[in-house]
């Protein structure tokens, strides 16, 4: 069955430190990618998509993201995190023919100490 | 200004009843989706919608049902049958086809005592 997975479930970083949330997704042919956000009592708000070309894609508030396509893989990464970069955050796929069907992964909840 | 509104944000019923959970957006959107978020389960699509008249099953649509008579409008009916069903819902909409993302509501919690 097509899926989802994010392997960290909760995420715990100082400020400054580096970020890398990690997805994968089941072989199904080809993908349209994406990370969500989630701040406490927002709702879910788009960071980065990838739908083809440069596999390096860059997002809102200095996320970027890589497809590797070998590794069915689309982790998430920032250099420096900050106190308000706390939120939940999930990565999503559209398999291509799967007539829109939107899949999301289990969430990572990140917690940045100050 | 367009968006996707859900209603009512906080909802209370008793065990044993109906309830429907509304989803209105006004991005002239034709695909609408239902998610049920549960802490360490992400966000599980239970029924989704491409075209007006026209709705597939996610992966939990039991206990679920949905209509699409509008473009607009995505009801999502929790019935009796739904064994679990205290979650936060979520509707989303999207322009059809793959190149484009989902736009999101609040979210209705639903709490069933």
């Amino acid at each position: 069955a097509q899926s989802v997975s994010q392997h960290n479930h909760h995420v715990i970083l100082s400020e400054a430190a580096s970020l890398e949330l990690g997805c994968n997704y089941s072989y199904g042919g080809t993908v349209n990618l994406f990370w969500y956000v989630q701040y406490p009592g927002q709702h879910l708000q788009l960071l980065l998509k990838y739908f083809s070309g440069d596999p390096l894609v860059k997002g809102i508030k200095g996320f970027e993201a890589e497809f590797i396509k070998s590794k069915f893989s689309f982790n998430l990464r920032k250099p420096s995190v900050q106190w308000s970069d706390t939120a939940e955050y999930f990565c999503a796929v559209i398999y291509s023919g799967n007539t829109g069907k939107l899949i999301f992964g289990q969430g990572t909840t990140l917690q940045v100490k100050p | 200004d367009g968006g996707i509104t859900q209603s009512p944000k906080y909802l209370f019923r008793k065990e044993g009843q109906n309830v429907t959970l509304s989803c209105e957006q006004n991005l002239n959107h034709d695909a609408m989706y239902w998610y049920r978020q549960d802490p360490g389960q992400g966000l599980r699509l239970i029924y989704y919608s491409q075209i007006v008249n026209d709705f597939q099953k996610g992966d939990i649509a039991e206990g679920y049902s949905v209509s699409r008579e509008k473009k607009e409008s995505f009801p999502l009916t929790v019935t009796s049958a739904q064994k679990n069903p205290t979650a936060f819902y979520l509707c989303a909409s999207r322009h059809r086809g793959e190149v484009t993302e989902a736009f999101f509501g609040q979210g209705t919690r639903l709490t069933v005592v």
